[in-house]
C-alpha cells in the first residue's frame, strides 16, 4: 500500500510568486490534514478535510492560503502571493478515522523556501 | 501559545546511556502520541497513550502518560546510534477531528 506522497519535495520561489503543493493521501483515507513547521517552531495544524469538505481550517494563517480537495482524493495547498514568512516544511497527513486515538500517516513534507 | 512544552530540545549522549524526554502541558489531552522523524521524512508514529497513568513499552523505549493526562515521558534505555533522530510528542482531544498539537521536538544524537 502506498503511503502519503507529497509533491514537490522542495520548492524555492521568489516573494510574490505563487506555489501549489500537492498531497496524495493513502487510498481510502477520508481524513486529510495539512501541517506546517517553520524554522525553530513546532509543527502546527493548518486544516482538516473530511472527504472534500473542510472540517476545520482554524490553523490557516491568512487568506493567501487556499486548500482544496476536489473529489475527496488528493489535496492542493496554494500560497498566493508567497511571503518570506511562509518558508517552512509543509506536511500532509491522512487517516481512516478521526478520533483522538487514530493513527495519522504523514508524507515526507514539502520544504518551501521563499526568497 | 505553546500548549505542549517538550524538553530537552537537544540531547547528545554516548551509546549505552539512558535518557528521558518530557512533554508537559497545563491542559488535558485525550491522548498523547509520540513520533520519530528522520531527515527528509515525515513523522512516524511510535505509540499512542490514552489512559492516565498508562505505561507502554516498545523494546528499549518506555512511554508514560501522566495520571492527569497533562504530561508524558519517553525513556530510552541503553541508547543505540540507531536511536538518533527527532522525537516529537503530540496531543489530541476528543471532538477535534484528530487534530494534533505538537511539542517542539527533541533532537537526539547517540554517539558510538
Amino acid at each position: 500500500e502506498a503511503g502519503v506522497t507529497q509533491f514537490p519535495s522542495h520548492s524555492v520561489i521568489e516573494k510574490g510568486q505563487t506555489v501549489t503543493l500537492r498531497c496524495d493521501p493513502i487510498s481510502g483515507h477520508d481524513n486529510l490534514y495539512w501541517y506546517r513547521r517553520v524554522m525553530g517552531k513546532e509543527i502546527k495544524f493548518l486544516l482538516h478535510f473530511v472527504k472534500e469538505s473542510k472540517q476545520d481550517e482554524s490553523g490557516m494563517p491568512n487568506n493567501r492560503f487556499l486548500a482544496e480537495r476536489t473529489g475527496g482524493t488528493y489535496s492542493t495547498l496554494k500560497v498566493q502571493p508567497a511571503e518570506l514568512e511562509d518558508s517552512g516544511v509543509y506536511f500532509c497527513a491522512s487517516s481512516r478515522l478521526q478520533g483522538s486515538n487514530t493513527e495519522a500517516f504523514f508524507g515526507q513534507g514539502t520544504r518551501l523556501t521563499v526568497v | 501559545t505553546q500548549l505542549l512544552e517538550q524538553s530537552p530540545q537537544f540531547l547528545s549522549i554516548q551509546e549505552g546511556e539512558n535518557l528521558t524526554v518530557y512533554c508537559n502541558s497545563s491542559s488535558v489531552f485525550s491522548s498523547l502520541q509520540w513520533y520519530r522523524q528522520e531527515p527528509g521524512e515525515g513523522p512516524v508514529l511510535l505509540v499512542t497513550v490514552v489512559t492516565g497513568g498508562e505505561v507502554k513499552k516498545l523494546k528499549r523505549l518506555t512511554f508514560q502518560f501522566g495520571d492527569a493526562r497533562k504530561d508524558s515521558s519517553l525513556h530510552i534505555t541503553a541508547a543505540q546510534p540507531g536511536d538518533t533522530g527527532l522525537y516529537l510528542c503530540a496531543g489530541a482531544r476528543n471532538n477535534q477531528g484528530g487534530k494534533l498539537i505538537f511539542g517542539q521536538g527533541t533532537e537526539l544524537s547517540v554517539k558510538p
